[in-house]
């Protein structure tokens, strides 16, 4: 099974200052015959579910701000708030989409204003 | 607009049985794989269970199999999660999620309902 993990646990942030997020699969979740990586990040405040914002490791979801933004591949991803904003208060968490029997989340990332 | 509206949890006893209901609306619903993914309180996001758009081919988390069975009804735009043989460690709360791109069952999540407590305890 592809097991995800995510630094740091949390992170407070100054409000406009840049916030980032890491993400880590065991296994490459870069599909070769398309060369697309298997990844995407979900936004989730609290009392809230997840919400989209990232597909395909850096394709942005319609509507989602442009401050965020995702990159890597392979095994090493990271999804950046450029300018934070007191809205983008959540728990970020990476998921692979890649393997064909099951789906994994990683441990969520909390992110504060500091 | 896609809307997804949970239904059916509530306090179950250790060792009894629930069905969950996710009542899909706002696009074709068979074309679209769906999933349950569930988060224990405080807890961080599992996936438990994924279903095709024609219901053909059902997948389990481990820690659900043999217990749990995803299922749709797609002349009711609606998908169930019958769990059986409950646990304390099953407590949570339940999202149905749609897969994002037509027919793929591999896919990312584009929307997600708001959610269903279930909580197993004596």
């Amino acid at each position: 099974d592809i097991v995800m993990t995510q630094s740091p646990d949390s992170l407070a942030v100054s409000l406009g200052e840049r916030a980032t997020i890491n993400c880590k699969s065991s296994q490459s979740v870069l599909y070769s015959s398309n060369n697309k990586n298997y990844l995407a990040w979900y936004q989730q405040k609290p009392g809230q579910p997840p919400k989209l914002l990232i597909y395909w490791a850096s394709t942005r979801e319609s509507g989602v701000p442009d401050r965020f933004s995702g990159s890597g591949s392979g095994t090493d991803f990271t999804l950046t708030i450029s300018s934070l904003q007191a809205e983008d208060v959540a728990v970020y968490y990476c998921q692979q989409y890649y393997s064909t029997h099951l789906f994994t989340f990683g441990p969520g990332t909390k992110v504060d204003i500091k | 607009e896609v809307q997804l509206l949970e239904s059916g949890g509530g306090l179950v006893q250790p060792g009894g049985s629930l069905r969950l209901s996710c009542a899909a609306s706002g696009f074709t619903f068979s074309s679209y794989a769906m999933s349950w993914v569930r988060q224990a309180p405080g807890k961080g996001l599992e996936w438990v269970s994924a279903i095709s758009g024609s219901g053909g081919s059902t997948y389990y988390a481990d820690s659900v199999k043999g217990r749990f069975t995803i299922s749709r009804d797609n002349s009711k735009n609606t998908l169930y999660l019958q769990m059986n043989s409950l646990r304390a460690e099953d407590t949570a709360v339940y999202y149905c999620a749609k897969a994002a791109e037509w027919i793929q069952l591999w896919c990312y999540f584009d929307y997600w309902g708001q959610g269903t407590l279930v909580t197993v305890s004596s």
